[in-house]
């Protein structure tokens, strides 16, 4: 079965420094990997994704991923933070078969201080 | 990016009521859609899959006499909670997944708050 399991429910990073979320997963296959955010009280937004090819994956506002195999991580980093950036930010993760479904981590709450 | 649009937002109905609720995919077309429901501070539950011209398949523990779920076409999956209560208040979130898509992210709607007295 597949799982994804983010660590921490909250991290707090001051404005202007790097920021990391992180997430790890298990799947039997090849995973799909993906990070979407929540802003209160609306949908989630993607973005981005990790399916092949280069580790590390560039996505929406600045934030990117790296992709690591031996350590079935896929956390989401940002050089430099902004206080908008604060939101819920979810892993998620499906296996390579167009029949599975995607599996959500619990979500971890990022708080940017000015 | 691909459209999914939700409706109603907000609703606020009394006990004993039912509840239907929208998601449309707007620019592409969805044979799956996932409905799920999310508490406070909470993950995303996956409530049920929804599948184009037949029935759902609801995940384990979720009554499915309660949600009812309804993909009558390409575009447009419903979810409609009958007989709500006040346990039933919640964040409901569709979301879609595009056929033409080769790599199956889903796109959500914006939610809707469901509100039973």
């Amino acid at each position: 079965a597949q799982s994804v399991a983010q660590p921490e429910d909250q991290v707090n990073v001051a404005e202007g420094n790097p920021l990391t979320v992180k997430c790890t997963y298990s799947v039997s296959g090849n995973p799909y990997l993906f990070w979407y955010v929540q802003y209160p009280n609306r949908g989630l937004q993607f973005l981005l994704k990790y399916i092949t090819g280069d580790n590390l994956v560039k996505g929406s506002y600045g934030f990117e991923a790296e992709f690591n195999k031996s350590q079935t991580s896929f956390h989401l980093k940002k050089p430099s933070a902004l206080v908008s950036d604060s939101a819920l930010y979810f892993c998620a993760v499906r296996e390579y078969s167009s029949a599975s479904k995607i599996i959500f981590g619990s979500g971890t709450r990022l708080s940017i201080r000015p | 990016g691909a459209v999914v649009s939700q409706h109603p937002s907000r609703v606020i109905c009394k006990s004993g009521t039912s509840v239907k609720i929208e998601c449309r995919s707007l620019d592409f077309q969805a044979t799956t859609m996932f409905w799920y429901r999310q508490f406070p501070k909470k993950s995303l539950m996956l409530m049920a899959t929804s599948n184009e011209g037949s029935k759902a398949t609801y995940e384990q523990g979720v009554e499915k006499d309660k949600f009812l779920i309804n993909h009558a076409s390409l575009t447009l999956s419903t979810l409609t909670v009958t007989s709500a209560h006040p346990e039933d208040s919640s964040f409901y979130i569709c979301s879609a997944r595009d056929r033409q898509g080769p790599t199956g992210e889903l796109f959500f709607g914006e939610g809707s708050r469901l509100t039973v007295l």
